[in-house]
């Protein structure tokens, strides 16, 4: 089941950083953290996964608050191409089974 | 293009009815995974394979089975079909088994119960 906490619904301007915040505040120490995305009923994209240190790569970066509660997904220029729901999603790293536990994702919205 | 081919897109049959959607992993991954996604559950996890094994389970009804050939594509077959079976159906494949790879889904199987 999953075990994180999103805000529903965002908006941002298109150029502008979009920031997209995640509560895991039941996080256990080796479990990782991931981002993906659902734009429009296409399949899920994966974005980004870290443990406790940021992480960043082409596409975006995480960051991790020190005790791991939290983490926060940046989009530094949000472009029309990146309204899609985001999904923060928990799971255990020593874990052989690949599950992945969806929950209901934010629902990002760039505008003009 | 996440590599991951999914056949067919789209599929309309009545209730009772029995179909099997296919997937072809990227090149080089050995597990395959199946999700449903309908508008009031989200998107579920149903089964997991690795190398032609069953690795993991989610919730996945008896009316529906899975296999992964030597190939490594895989088939999941949807039996005795009721109007709540229609959703969208996703396959995703990673290198390994284990969560500590980011899995790449394909563009679905949108399958519609008349």
């Amino acid at each position: 089941d999953a075990k994180t906490t999103q805000p529903p619904s965002m908006d941002c301007a298109e150029g502008r950083a979009a920031n997209l915040p995640c509560n895991h505040s039941t996080i256990s120490g080796n479990e990782y953290v991931y981002w993906y995305r659902q734009i429009h009923s296409q399949g899920p994209q994966y974005i980004i996964h870290g443990l406790k240190n940021n992480e960043t790569n082409e596409m975006a970066s995480l960051i991790i608050t020190e005790d791991r509660k939290s983490s926060t997904l940046i989009l530094p220029h949000a472009t029309l191409r990146d309204t899609a729901v985001y999904y923060c999603i928990v799971s255990d790293r020593g874990s052989t089974l690949g599950r992945l536990y969806f929950g209901r994702g934010t629902q990002l919205t760039v505008w003009p | 293009d996440s590599g991951v081919t999914q056949t067919p897109k789209h599929l309309i049959t009545a209730t009772g009815q029995r179909v099997t959607l296919r997937c072809s992993p990227r090149s080089g991954d050995l597990s395959v995974y199946w999700y449903q996604q309908s508008l009031d559950q989200g998107l579920q996890f149903l089964i997991q394979y690795y190398n032609g094994e069953e690795r993991a389970k989610g919730n996945i009804l008896e009316r529906f089975s899975a296999q992964q050939f030597p190939d490594l594509h895989s088939e999941l077959n949807l039996s005795s079909l009721e109007l709540g079976d229609s959703a969208l159906y996703f396959c995703a494949s990673s290198v390994g088994q284990g969560i500590n790879q980011p899995q790449h889904f394909g563009d679905g199987t949108r399958l519609s119960i008349l």
